[in-house]
């Protein structure tokens, strides 16, 4: 069974900090996800990871992957206030080239303060 | 493109009621998928389609079932609804290898 651990949970930081991330999975995939979730919405997409070594970048977020050591990280530089969110990421371990469905970590609940 | 609908946005059901929720995209995805998400927590799985008349059960399908019958619409249903059944339900599209794109969401109150 894959499992997908986030951390950490729950994050308060202020403003123009930086900060890091962490979401380690128990099996094979070189498919990952970050997501993005504020209060009472959907789900936004930030980045797709689709490689060993894929690094994405967009504004003061980069996502990094590294499927050896089954990890991924969500940098944050300089953080604004309105990164303020929960932040999930998500492991598709699908075998040949399906998509079968993603398992998420539980979330991190980012509080940015100024 | 309107992405991917989902109705009704609320929904308040009384134990052993039943619904359907429904979910559109218009994307003309292959892959499409049902998850709920419990407070503070992640999404799970409960059921997906790779197609047409092809569905299969996630991590979490007991008291649900589906039906694909288009591209377009994969409803979910809920027999004899109860309290555990409370939770935001998305429905998701996408390709092999895309990320997947979720609709708004669908909150439902078991009493």
């Amino acid at each position: 069974e894959l499992k997908v651990e986030q951390n950490p949970l729950f994050l308060s930081m202020q403003e123009g900090k930086n900060y890091t991330i962490y979401c380690n999975y128990s099996t094979t995939s070189d498919r990952l996800y970050w997501y993005r979730q504020d209060p009472g919405k959907s789900l936004e997409s930030l980045f797709v990871l689709l490689s060993n070594g894929a690094v994405k970048q967009e504004g003061r977020l980069m996502a990094s992957l590294d499927t050896k050591a089954r990890l991924s990280t969500l940098h944050i530089t300089a953080a604004v206030h309105d990164l303020s969110a929960t932040y999930f990421c998500a492991v598709d371990a699908s075998f040949g080239g399906g998509a079968d469905g993603l398992t998420f970590g539980k979330g991190t609940h980012l509080i940015i303060q100024p | 493109n309107a992405g991917v609908t989902q109705t009704p946005k609320f929904r308040i059901l009384k134990i052993g009621q039943s619904m359907t929720l429904q979910c559109t995209q218009d994307m003309n995805h292959n892959y499409m998928y049902w998850y709920r998400q419990d407070p503070g927590m992640g999404l799970k799985l409960i059921y997906y389609s790779v197609g047409a008349g092809i569905t299969d059960k996630g991590e979490v399908p007991n008291g649900y079932n589906v039906s694909r019958s288009t591209t377009e619409d994969f409803p979910l249903r809920l027999e004899l609804a109860a309290p555990s059944q409370t939770s935001v339900y998305f429905c998701a599209s996408s390709t092999s290898d895309s990320q997947s794109f979720f609709g708004p969401g669908t909150r439902l109150t078991v009493l």
